[in-house]
């Protein structure tokens, strides 16, 4: 257990809709990362928030956004979805932009 | 464009020794890392380079050579558990942006 919680751990949607996933990091941790990973790809880098503020952003389609909150947990906001953005969404956290990520178990996005 | 590339599949027995290459196109970067991802999880860390040369951490070994644009995992003493898929992983200097190699599926047989 990495200690970063994911919810949901599946989610089954139909084209056109809107859906968020939710991430919290380990205890402690400031920067939270998304990642997008489709069957048998790699990880494709999406955002990456620092304390509240966006640090990076890899390729994030404008259909998908996200947000880091005070309290740390970040959303990640899939709209206007297609049948090609079904794939593993891992979120990963560490305490700042060290080497070690430290990923959730990911949410399984299904669209119909 | 930056881009890391790994052989996409590798097959050892029990026992032996594999190495897991992965050689790159970037710019710049901060440091290379590696992940282990068993089907259906989530990618843990391994190792870590941020300078040229070996680094061990118990049956895994990492190898950087910035000059040669090369990186390697090394198993030793393979385990049927070691079956996963391994990725090498970048930070990009200048832009954050973390970037993943395009992942190599170890098959270990018995």
């Amino acid at each position: 257990d990495s200690g970063v919680t994911q919810t949901p751990k599946h989610l089954i949607t139909a084209t056109g809709q809107r859906v968020t996933l939710r991430c919290s990091p380990r205890s402690g941790d400031l920067s939270v990362y998304w990642y997008q990973q489709s069957l048998d790809q790699g990880l494709q880098f999406l955002i990456q928030y620092y304390n509240g503020e966006e640090r990076a952003k890899g390729n994030i389609l404008e259909r998908f956004s996200a947000q880091q909150f005070p309290d740390l947990h970040s959303e990640l906001n899939l709209s206007s979805l297609e049948l090609g953005d079904s794939a593993l969404y891992f979120c990963a956290s560490s305490e700042g932009l060290e080497k070690t990520q430290y990923f959730g178990p990911g949410t399984r996005l299904l669209v119909l | 464009g930056q881009s890391l590339e790994q052989p996409s599949e590798v097959t050892a027995v029990e026992g032996a020794i594999v190495q897991i290459n992965c050689t790159y196109q970037t710019s710049g970067f901060y440091g290379l890392s590696w992940y282990q991802q068993h089907d259906g999880g989530a990618p843990t860390f391994l190792s870590y380079n941020a300078l040229d040369g070996l680094e061990e951490t118990g049956r895994f070994s990492s190898f950087l050579s910035r000059s040669d644009s090369y990186g390697y995992l090394l198993l030793q003493e393979l385990q049927m558990k070691d079956s996963a898929s391994y990725f090498c992983a970048v930070l990009a200097s200048g832009t954050y942006k973390y970037i993943f190699g395009t992942g190599t599926r170890l098959k270990v047989l018995a």
